[in-house]
């Protein structure tokens, strides 16, 4: 059974650009969550989607948005890039939620110059 | 607010001694709460969970301590092997389709 997997794994922007980071969760789940971790700031929450409904938003600004589609595969978009967006985003996958047991991939490192 | 924190930044253990993360949140109404080992370049890999509704449960040479008294939860590695050296996480959750998690404590298994 294949884990979750993210697209691309590591990527190089400039400040201004925009990016679309990619999250395809196990088959069968349709709840995907997405993180930013950061040394500084740990791992934050950012959104929760689950059957194309955003369910929940963490404390990002509007830059930071997301969706998902009907085979449950999700993306987000950073737009107007700033150099502290440099993270690893994570995405996690789990049956419903509850999120007791979410499978995460293993990231996008972003990185903005 | 709601915080999950660890109360140490890292933890050297020696190979076959047992190892105890310590982990503290303030969120009484958080239903479960989950550990999560991290090993480098990979995503956090889920370890053991427990409801709020209970005390211990045990996993397979991992224990999980919940005291909602106060409001403190523990990991026990039973016997700690080189190959669980890694940053370990706890984050708490409830109906809101998130998870808060702590800082992280890195473990580093000596020989």
């Amino acid at each position: 059974k294949a884990g979750v997997t993210q697209t691309p794994r590591y990527l190089i922007k400039t400040r201004g650009q925009q990016v679309t980071l990619s999250c395809s969760p196990i088959s069968g789940h349709r709840s995907v969550s997405w993180y930013q971790q950061t040394p500084g700031q740990g791992l934050q929450f950012l959104f929760e989607y689950f059957s194309e409904t955003q369910r929940n938003k963490g404390n990002f600004p509007g830059r930071f948005s997301g969706r998902q589609f009907s085979n449950s595969r999700s993306e987000m978009n950073v737009s107007t890039l700033e150099l502290g967006d440099s993270a690893l985003y994570l995405c996690a996958s789990s049956l419903e939620t509850g999120i007791t047991e979410a499978f995460f991939g293993q990231g996008t490192r972003l990185t903005v110059v | 607010g709601e915080s999950v924190g660890l109360h140490l930044p890292t933890l050297s253990v020696q190979e076959g001694d047992n190892s105890i993360i310590n982990c503290a949140y303030s969120n009484s109404a958080s239903d479960y709460f989950i550990w999560y080992k991290q090993e480098s370049g990979k995503g956090p890999q889920f370890i053991i969970d427990i409801r709020s509704n209970m005390d211990k449960r045990q996993g397979q040479r991992v224990t999980v301590l919940l005291n909602k008294t106060v409001k403190h939860l523990s990991l026990q590695i039973a016997a700690t092997q080189p190959g669980d050296s890694a940053v370990y996480f706890c984050a708490e959750g409830s109906n809101d389709y998130k998870l808060s998690f702590g800082a992280g404590t890195t473990v580093t298994v000596r020989a």
